[in-house]
């Protein structure tokens, strides 16, 4: 399986909004409603932050949204924080027992 | 709160079995519904699954490796394990554990270990 598409950077000022897109197919995201989100600061683990397209888990910040259109799953993430910089990666089933990973966007809050 | 926390060697030579170990605290790996899983980031690069282990025993891998990995149980330890033998350069990376509760995704992730692999 082909990992999943997103742009490599976005930013924003603080307050704003930002939206990172994640472009699967028919086979992945298009077929099933179990997108995730990670954020990722330097040197850390990976956080999950959305699950199942558009859940939060308890203790994550509800400035954090996520939806699915087609085979694009998109976290918008609202009014930003310095402390929001990061690199994000989705994540999806793509059948057969298969997960896969796009390939992350660096979010730089200006 | 569960958590899980990666060990084992930072350097291994090309061709040979790259061994890691994740040791879970807080439930045990045995007695409760969770998938256990790798996953690894070669430097500077985005996240790929290796594979996941229900608590049941059950594997899945990414095909991919499948035919280079083994992830097992040890439930006297909790602990689970990955082996990904005739490494080379490539599979150079931090490689992460996790547990979740749902195959579909990652809930607990250790802090990574770095794996070289270089002679």
């Amino acid at each position: 399986q082909s990992a999943l598409t997103q742009p490599a950077s976005v930013s924003g000022s603080p307050g704003q909004s930002i939206t990172i897109s994640c472009t699967g197919t028919s086979s992945d995201v298009g077929s099933y409603n179990v997108v995730s989100w990670y954020q990722q600061h330097p040197g850390k683990g990976p956080k999950l932050m959305i699950y199942e397209g558009s859940k939060r888990p308890s203790g994550v910040s509800n400035r954090f949204s996520g939806s699915k259109s087609g085979n694009t799953a998109s976290l918008t993430v609202s009014g930003l924080q310095a402390e929001d910089e990061a690199d994000y990666y989705c994540c999806s089933y793509a059948g057969s027992n298969t997960l896969v990973f796009g390939g992350g966007t660096k979010l730089t809050v200006l | 709160q569960l958590q899980v926390q990666e060990s084992g060697p930072g350097l291994v030579k090309p061709s040979e079995t790259l061994s890691l170990t994740c040791t879970v605290s807080g439930d045990s790996i045995s007695s409760s519904s969770y998938y256990w899983g790798w996953t690894r980031q070669p430097p500077g690069k985005g996240l790929e699954w290796i594979g996941s282990i229900y608590y049941s025993g059950s594997t899945y891998y990414n095909p991919s490796l499948k035919s280079r990995v083994t992830i097992s149980l040890d439930t006297s330890k909790n602990q689970f394990s990955l082996k990904l033998s005739s490494v080379t350069a490539a599979d150079t990376a931090v490689y992460y554990c996790s547990g979740s509760g749902s195959y579909y995704r990652f809930d607990h992730w250790g802090q990574g270990t770095l794996v070289t692999v270089s002679s």
